[in-house]
């Protein structure tokens, strides 16, 4: 299957700053990635989609000031969490497709811990 | 109302078991199903796509019902890897949503 990789796999930042996390396709041309966020013992929620060369479309009640995401080529995406508050600390997982296959591959997601 | 709803279990089934899973989603416009398997604290991995005419992937037989708007997961002989959360996962114009997972334990 495809490759999807996501960096950091796990980060502790103090509260107030800002935290890059990247995603990348490694074998394939990702022309969407969706990111999504997991607290314990609940489903991936989803909070925004991008596609390679557009802005964001960000679900409803994600703040896009606070999650900023770029989309800048086919094979990366990254998501900026600023301004970060204890309660933002989560699983984060991106996941990528490709025109070409229906279904979605995922990086190995992010765990974030604000303190 | 969620996009998609599981039952949260979990099952707890015995090795040799055959175990079952069903998923309801809401819109029925939804383009294209799957079904995911989710190791604790790890990625959701694909397990297999469903297609309207059902499809079998050794053990795993997976089932839509566009009419009833529900999708189905059978696993037979279960092993003890099998293991983890199977999520639900519904394609809805490009956007994936998930269920909430249902957990399945497999005791020897």
């Amino acid at each position: 299957g495809a490759v999807v990789s996501q960096h950091p796999s796990w980060v502790i930042c103090k509260s107030g700053t800002s935290v890059k996390i990247e995603c990348r396709s490694l074998d394939f041309q990702a022309t969407t990635m969706f990111w999504y966020r997991q607290f314990p013992k609940q489903s991936l929620m989803l909070m925004a989609t991008s596609n390679e060369g557009s802005k964001a479309t960000y679900e409803q009640g994600v703040e896009k000031d606070k999650f900023l995401i770029n989309h800048a080529s086919l094979t990366l995406s990254t998501l900026t969490v600023t301004s970060a508050h204890p309660e933002d600390s989560s699983f984060y997982i991106c996941s990528a497709r490709t025109g070409g296959k229906s279904e979605a591959f995922f990086g190995q997601g992010t765990r974030l811990t604000v303190v | 109302r969620k996009e998609v709803e599981q039952d949260p279990g979990p099952f707890n089934v015995p090795e040799g078991a055959t175990v079952a899973f069903n998923c309801t989603y809401s819109n029925s416009a939804s383009q294209s199903f799957f079904w995911y398997r989710q190791d604790c604290r790890k990625e959701p991995k694909l397990l297999m796509s469903v297609y309207s005419s059902g499809n079998e992937d050794g053990r795993f037989t997976a089932q839509l019902n566009r009419a009833s708007q529900y999708i189905s997961l059978l696993i037979r002989d279960s092993k003890l890897s099998d293991s983890a959360t199977y999520l639900c996962v519904v394609n809805n114009f490009n956007k994936f949503y998930f269920g909430s997972g249902t957990k399945l334990n497999v005791k020897p």
